[in-house]
């Protein structure tokens, strides 16, 4: 699996947009960019996935550049309870259910 | 109602002991597995089983034994504890070996003096 870098922490005003950025300038054509978050004392929690189109659903956007060597996790208005650790995965489809979990960033949302 | 439901939330023990961790999901789900979460908060993949039969397991040490009675459990028996087994365990589940979304439990708190 290509591997991920992410900054170690991030802030964000309540109210406002984080971007989360991710670098996985390794992967292949067949793997997926995933997002899982954890918020402190509980499991990760799925947010968003895609391969090369841009997606959004209800709790975030994810913008994969052109060449696909990084994307942008969006939260459009940050909430105290988007605080968490956020996970960019790079996983490959021959690759089953193996995620592997990196450092992630912790986004601190502030009041 | 709780998707995957790990017992016990917290658990502390002597080095030398045998004890067990459970995990349930009312998901529908055909495949779970145990993570485990080290002090630094690395999450690292420890097992997955698919339909009750055993399809990853990341070398882990032979003191730790899954065992899945049906699709909807999957269980953590760990002999002989040492102390660098002190970690947070998660149980998860997904649809299908290559489920997309991995569902976790809240996780147990295992901590080995």
């Amino acid at each position: 699996d290509a591997k991920t870098t992410q900054p170690p922490s991030m802030d964000c005003a309540e109210g406002r947009a984080a971007n989360l950025p991710c670098n996985h300038s390794t992967i292949s054509g067949n793997e997926y960019v995933y997002w899982y978050r954890q918020i402190h004392s509980q499991g990760p929690q799925y947010i968003i996935h895609g391969l090369k189109n841009n997606e959004t659903n209800e709790m975030a956007s994810l913008i994969i550049t052109e060449d696909r060597k990084s994307s942008t996790l969006i939260l459009p208005h940050a909430t105290l309870r988007d605080t968490a650790v956020y996970y960019c995965i790079v996983r490959g489809t021959y690759n089953f259910n193996k995620f592997y979990f990196g450092s992630g960033t912790k986004l601190n949302v502030k009041p | 109602d709780t998707a995957v439901s790990q017992t016990p939330k917290y658990l502390v023990t002597q080095m030398g002991n045998d004890k067990s961790i459970k995990c349930e999901q009312n998901l529908g789900h055909d495949t779970m597995y145990w993570y485990k979460q080290d002090s630094k908060k690395f999450l690292k993949i420890m097992f997955s089983y698919n339909n009750k039969e055993l399809i990853i397991n990341e070398t882990v040490p032979n003191r730790f034994s899954p065992k899945s009675p049906d699709k909807a459990h999957l269980n953590l028996h760990i002999n002989s504890l040492e102390l660098g087994d002190s970690a947070v365990y998660f149980c998860a589940s997904s649809q299908g070996q290559g489920g997309e979304k991995l569902f976790f439990g809240s996780g147990t708190q295992l901590s080995v003096l």
